[in-house]
């Protein structure tokens, strides 16, 4: 069945750093893939999506790449700050939106 | 301001009663959305609506029911039924159906005692 899933719970990363977060999916059919960033305590946030037929996208200061062939979705962030400690979110469209897990985003100091 | 808002953040209530989670965006917004959020989980769709007296059941809308009276409002009542009510409710809003930019409000901590 469709499902969207994340390959680590957590990630702890210093303050500066680039992070990467990544992302399983199984439906090939699927649009659009995106990426959502949940504060402690609020809703999430959408961040940057890209279209089935890209392999990569930039925004500002984050850049989601798509890998088809092996059905994996990453999200890097570039110079990681206290503000980017969060939940990230992968989610996939087809007709419908499908989210996965969540992975932590920790920022050492 | 434009955005979405949800009322009460923290709502406790006794088993066997049914309570009413508010959610009102300003965005005029077509589509809206109910999620349950599980700790450790992600989102799981409650109920959506693509348009003002329309509404159709999501992935896990046993035990809720919602209403679509105006194009602002989309409340969601937890009733009785529902077995397992302690959760973070998320409400969100899109500008047509199934956008990949939804517009989430802060969401309601229901806890049942």
């Amino acid at each position: 069945g469709e499902s969207v899933g994340l390959h680590l719970p957590t990630l702890s990363v210093q303050e500066g750093d680039n992070s990467i977060i990544n992302c399983a999916y199984s439906n090939s059919a699927s649009d659009y893939f995106i990426w959502y960033k949940q504060e402690s305590g609020k809703g999430p946030q959408f961040i940057i999506d890209i279209r089935s037929n890209m392999d990569k996208r930039q925004g500002q200061r984050v850049t989601v790449l798509l890998n088809k062939t092996v059905k994996h979705l990453s999200l890097q962030i570039a110079a990681t700050q206290p503000g980017d400690s969060a939940v990230y979110f992968c989610a996939e469209t087809y007709d419908k939106i499908i989210f996965g897990k969540g992975t932590r985003l920790h920022i050492l100091p | 301001d434009g955005g979405i808002t949800q009322s009460p953040k923290y709502l406790f209530r006794k088993e066997g009663q049914n309570v009413t989670l508010s959610c009102e965006q300003n965005l005029n917004h077509d589509a809206m959305y109910w999620y349950r959020q599980d700790p450790g989980q992600g989102l799981r769709l409650i109920y959506y609506s693509q348009i003002v007296n329309d509404f159709q059941k999501g992935d896990i809308a046993e035990g809720y029911s919602v209403s679509r009276e105006k194009k602002e409002s989309f409340p969601l009542t937890v009733t009785s039924a529902q077995k397992n009510p302690t959760a973070f409710y998320l409400c969100a809003s899109s500008m047509i159906l199934a956008a990949n930019e939804q517009f989430f409000g802060p969401g309601t901590r229901l806890t049942v005692l």
